[in-house]
């Protein structure tokens, strides 16, 4: 079956360290997108890619880092210095960069401790 | 720039019920509008969404909804509530950028 698979479901670190949550998606869809969700918000969109090798910032980047080597993977990166990384976060893909459907994944809980 | 209003944060209705969900949108252009659903601790899957030509629109799950360019709303509905149809429910306007603004959810509660 195709989809877009995120690991772990739940993730635990220590305040001051780096975190890399997964995301991979086997529907050859080009545009792949990362959101945070906090409770009792909308998504709020950390970074996009439209193509490999290339992204863009969202309205949140800051204390964030992605790659997109590969069309079907587009990790990201909690660094130390996001303030407050605690949350939920959700990978998503589309066929094209727009507008079009977006297929979202089942979530990484994020917890820093 | 665009934004989304979901002027309802919470919802309850009673099994069998009728239900409207509101969603506002800004936008200076025709918009590409979403309605998806999200259960506790998952993804968001699509209900039905809004690109052109007929302004009611079809979904899963016997929804539908209807744009109103007008109103600037596109405000969710479904006849009868089922106990399953309890979620969270977010709007979304979409652009030719590729970016995608969501509400801030409307949280559906069903009594039996």
């Amino acid at each position: 079956d195709g989809g877009i698979t995120q690991s772990p479901k739940y993730l635990f670190r220590k305040e001051g360290q780096n975190v890399t949550l997964s995301c991979e998606q086997n529907l050859n869809h080009d545009a792949m997108y990362w959101y945070r969700q906090d409770p009792g918000q909308g998504l709020r969109l950390i970074y996009y890619s439209q193509i490999v090798n290339d992204f863009q910032k969202g309205d949140i980047a800051e204390g964030y880092s992605v790659s997109r080597e590969k069309k079907e993977s587009f990790p990201l990166t909690v660094t130390s210095a996001q303030k407050n990384p605690t949350a939920f976060y959700l990978c998503a893909s589309s066929i094209q960069g727009h507008p079009d459907t977006q297929y979202f994944g089942p979530g990484t809980r994020l917890t820093v401790l | 720039a665009q934004s989304v209003t979901q002027p309802d944060i919470h919802i309850t209705v009673s099994e069998g019920a009728s239900l409207e969900l509101r969603c506002n949108y800004s936008y200076g252009a025709t918009p590409y509008l979403f309605w998806y659903v999200q259960s506790p601790g998952q993804g968001l899957q699509l209900l039905l969404k809004y690109f052109s030509g007929d302004t009611l629109v079809q979904g899963i799950k016997g929804f539908e909804a209807e744009f109103k360019r007008s109103q600037s709303s596109f405000n969710l509905r479904k006849p009868s509530v089922h106990w399953s149809d309890a979620a969270e429910y977010f709007c979304a306007v979409n652009t030719n950028a590729g970016k995608s603004t969501f509400g801030d959810g409307t949280t559906l509660t069903v009594k039996p």
